[in-house]
């Protein structure tokens, strides 16, 4: 079945880097881009950023720009997400979800919302 | 950056009521518009894409519709399993935005 499974949770002291990873299965992975998705305690969803899976084209959140990084590795249908210079107000749960299907013969991705989720990491800053 | 408001931020609401929850842009989005539900301490699912479709597998009590920069959600009649917080997001060119969230509650 089309999953995506993310790996465990992380404990980060501030000003140190994470990275997430997103492993899909049941579906071709470079046909559909990935978003990832954070959840602080208690709080609503906030959209971090966008990647193609096709090409490793990525748009990210404005407030995440220098920040964040993502990636993928074709070979192992997985996607990354690396933030750097962590903070306490980076502590949440992220999620990666898949997103977007790309047309070959268009050469354009075309948007469904996000219809398979990770199960989530949680990511603690804490000193 | 285009905002997404959403309302009201909380409902109750009982058994059988019909349940809507809107949602505004800031700037139009044509349909470009997805809402989910996230049930406490689960992953979000979606629900709706494109303002009105429905997701394969979602009872057909809910329902979208709206365009440009009015949208809404709304259940038919409201079961005990949809207490959760719903969210919508924008979409477009990669680029998303969620709403705050409404929580949904049974009265």
């Amino acid at each position: 079945q089309v999953q995506l499974v993310q790996s465990g949770a992380e404990v980060k002291k501030p000003g140190a880097s994470v990275k997430v990873s997103c492993k899909a299965s049941g579906y071709t992975f470079t046909s559909y881009g990935i978003s990832w998705v954070r959840q602080a305690p208690g709080q609503g969803l906030e959209w971090m950023g966008w990647i193609s899976a096709y090409n490793g084209n990525t748009n990210y959140a404005q407030k995440l720009q220098g920040r964040v990084t993502m990636t993928t590795d074709t070979s192992t249908s997985t996607a990354y997400m690396e933030l750097r210079s962590l903070r306490s107000d980076d502590t949440a749960v992220y999620y990666c979800a898949r997103e977007g299907v790309y047309d070959i013969l268009t050469g354009y991705f075309y948007y469904y919302g996000m219809d398979v989720w990770g199960q989530g990491t949680t990511v603690t800053v804490s000193s | 950056d285009i905002q997404m408001t959403q309302s009201p931020s909380s409902l109750s609401a009982s058994v059988g009521d019909r349940v809507t929850i809107t949602c505004r842009a800031s700037q139009g989005i044509s349909n470009y518009l997805a809402w989910y539900q996230q049930k406490p301490g689960k992953v979000p699912k979606l629900l709706i894409y494109a303002a009105s479709t429905l997701q394969s597998g979602v009872p057909s009590r809910f329902s979208g519709s709206g365009s440009g920069t009015d949208f809404t959600l709304t259940i038919s009649s409201l079961q005990p399993e949809d207490v959760a917080t719903y969210y919508c997001q924008k979409y477009n060119s990669a680029l998303s935005t969620f709403g705050q969230g409404t929580r949904l509650e049974i009265k």
